[in-house]
């Protein structure tokens, strides 16, 4: 079956540094992979998409891989700061279809 | 633009008890979707919509139904609430227009079955 895999464990990282979270499926051809911010009793909102044949995407300080040989995602923070502390999700969605499937998602906490 | 609302914000019933949960979008868009949030689980797509009048099916169904009677309001229904119903609902609309894939979540909504 198909499966998305974040690190369910907290990530915790200096102010300042560069935060790394990754996304890895299995049994899935995604032809566009999400990624979205999730603070505590809020709903996720939306920060960047890749699409199969994008190798990277940026915008601002983030950045997002698409490696569909290794079947995995990774997303970077660059100087990161407190206010980057959040759960961020992956979610993939193949062609031909309207449906997203999300990862359950990795809670960063950057430390001052 | 209040963007998706949903309502109510939380809600405790008892098992057997009916409720429906309302969202709102005032962007336009075309596709609604719910969602359930369970610990450890992630999101999970109940039903979705693709256009005013349509529904179809997503990853956990069973238990739940839906309308979309007009084209900024996606209802979800509970028939006869159960224990594992016990969750946060998100709502979700997405364009067609460019960047046609990004989902507007709304804030959720509390749902506690005794």
């Amino acid at each position: 079956s198909q499966k998305i895999e974040q690190n369910s464990e907290a990530l915790n990282i200096q102010e300042g540094k560069t935060a790394t979270l990754t996304c890895n499926y299995t049994n899935y051809s995604p032809a566009y992979l999400q990624w979205y911010r999730q603070d505590p009793g809020r709903g996720p909102v939306f920060l960047l998409l890749i699409r199969e044949n994008e190798k990277e995407k940026r915008k601002e300080r983030l950045k997002v891989t698409f490696d569909t040989t290794l079947k995995q995602s990774l997303f970077h923070i660059t100087a990161s700061q407190p206010a980057d502390s959040a759960t961020y999700l992956c979610a993939l969605r193949g062609s031909g279809t309207y449906k997203y499937i999300f990862g359950t998602g990795t809670r960063l906490k950057v430390l001052a | 633009n209040a963007g998706v609302t949903q309502t109510p914000k939380f809600r405790v019933l008892k098992t057997g008890q009916s409720m429906t949960l309302l969202c709102a979008q005032d962007m336009n868009h075309e596709y609604m979707y719910w969602y359930r949030q369970d610990p450890g689980m992630g999101l999970r797509l109940i039903h979705y919509s693709v256009g005013e009048g349509t529904t179809a099916k997503g990853e956990v169904p069973d238990g739940y139904n839906v309308s979309r009677l007009k084209k900024q309001n996606f209802l979800l229904g509970l028939e006869s609430a159960a224990p594992s119903q016990t969750s946060v609902y998100f709502c979700a609309s997405s364009g067609t227009a460019r960047p046609q894939e990004t989902q507007y979540f709304g804030p959720g909504t509390r749902l506690l079955v005794l």
